[in-house]
């Protein structure tokens, strides 16, 4: 079993704030990383997916960087919003395995007017 | 286009009784996956599918059984339900040409096993 961690947990910033998080997996066998927003009672919605070492995205605010050989993932928000209240989850894909995705336990991300 | 649709949303159990959860997409999706989402754990991979008549073993797979006899439409049954079961279950689909490409989720249904 694929271990993707992430932290924290859950991350309470005023609005205005900038912030990050980090999603950790494992460095051998890469295939590709995902992003995905999940917002209370809706489903999971694609951010971004990466694919090579050193690969930066960007989306509005919000950004992701990607280091596949120490296996780590950050994502950004710059001024965060309340509408950027969330779970960021990630997903790791290993090459032996691509057809499968596994999911971190995601940043529950509260933002204070 | 409807997307991903999830059949029931909802729906309450007793302990040993039997159902199945109807996931359809609209989209000629090649691959199909079904997730259980538990607080603090995450979406954990039951089962998947990449193709029509296909299916495979993803991380917690006991207790599941899944069909795919159509390309638009994923089935995950529950053969004795159990208390543990209950969860959020989450179906998703995505194209499966590049591999890499994000997963398009349906709604959920929230099952509960009395």
């Amino acid at each position: 079993i694929l271990n993707v961690e992430q932290s924290p947990q859950s991350l309470h910033v005023q609005e205005g704030d900038s912030t990050n998080f980090t999603c950790s997996f494992p460095s051998s066998n890469f295939y590709a990383l995902h992003w995905y927003r999940w917002e209370t009672a809706k489903s999971p919605e694609a951010l971004f997916v990466m694919t090579l070492n050193g690969d930066e995205k960007k989306k509005g605010r919000i950004s992701a960087t990607l280091n596949t050989k120490e296996g780590y993932s950050y994502l950004y928000i710059k001024g965060s919003q309340p509408e950027d209240s969330a779970t960021y989850l990630c997903a790791f894909q290993k090459k032996t395995s691509y057809d499968k995705v596994i999911f971190g336990p995601g940043t529950s991300l509260s933002v204070i007017p | 286009n409807a997307g991903v649709t999830q059949t029931p949303k909802f729906r309450v159990l007793k302990t040993g009784q039997s159902m199945t959860l109807l996931c359809a997409q609209d989209m000629n999706h090649e691959y199909m996956y079904w997730y259980r989402q538990d607080p603090g754990m995450g979406l954990r991979l039951i089962h998947y599918s990449v193709g029509e008549g296909t299916t495979a073993k993803g991380e917690v797979p006991d207790g599941y059984n899944v069909s795919r006899l159509k390309k638009q439409n994923f089935l995950l049954g529950l053969e004795s339900a159990a208390p543990s079961q209950t969860s959020v279950y989450f179906c998703a689909s995505s194209y499966g040409d590049y591999l890499q490409e994000t997963q398009y989720f349906g709604p959920g249904t929230r099952l509960l096993v009395l």
